[in-house]
């Protein structure tokens, strides 16, 4: 049973700071990894979704990498803003297995 | 080109009644997928319907729970005899084709049950 953990739980930070969001998975037969965005009351959005022959995916200040082999995948976030202050979720295909998501804030 | 459609987007049910929550995939997607995230806890797949098919199922409670995905129509999730276990936030998410594409969730419908 694929079971997907996601550290911290909860991340402050000052604006402009670059930082690093971890995830991991217990099964490494995924199809894909995707980083989702969950603002409070609201659906989730999606960041990146990286396949699994592939080893990262960026899009503008983010990246994510995918290590499979070692069950694990990070998401960067480069000069942090308080507009990405969110819920950040990690799941793994094809199913889509959520971790509890990391929640940042990013404080003026 | 609207996203994925979820109504309501509110619903208060007193305990015993029954809740149905509708959600309208993305124009040209066929597959839908439902998941529920309970409060301080992460989302759970609930159940992926292609047109007219229940795919798989597996996070379905056993009894009071189920969904179609008519042909015509937006795809529903029932829940018969709500108990308040049952509050929670329902997500509905789209795509084109299972496993390789982007996945695109609804806004959810928030369930409350008195």
């Amino acid at each position: 049973k694929q079971e997907v953990t996601q550290i911290p739980a909860a991340l402050s930070v000052p604006e402009g700071e670059n930082l690093v969001l971890n995830c991991s998975f217990t099964d490494s037969a995924i199809y894909n990894l995707q980083w989702f965005r969950q603002d409070p009351g609201k659906g989730l959005t999606s960041l990146l979704l990286i396949q699994s022959s592939q080893r990262e995916q960026t899009s503008g200040r983010l990246n994510a990498s995918l290590d499979k082999s070692s069950g694990r995948s990070t998401l960067y976030i480069a000069a942090s803003q308080p507009g990405d202050s969110a819920t950040y979720l990690c799941a793994v295909g094809p199913k889509l297995v959520f971790g509890k998501g990391t929640k940042l804030t990013v404080n003026p | 080109n609207a996203g994925v459609m979820q109504n309501p987007r509110h619903l208060v049910r007193r305990r015993g009644q029954e809740a149905r929550l509708r959600c309208s995939p993305m124009k040209g997607h066929s597959h839908v997928y439902w998941y529920r995230q309970l409060p301080e806890e992460g989302l759970k797949f609930m159940v992926y319907l292609q047109k007219e098919n229940i795919i798989d199922e597996s996070g379905m409670p056993k009894e009071r729970f189920s969904a179609e995905f008519p042909k015509e129509g937006p795809s529903i999730l029932r829940i018969q005899q709500v108990v308040r276990g049952d509050s929670a936030a329902y997500f509905c998410a789209s795509s084109p084709e299972h496993s390789g594409n982007t996945i695109y969730f609804g806004e959810g419908s928030w369930l409350t049950v008195v």
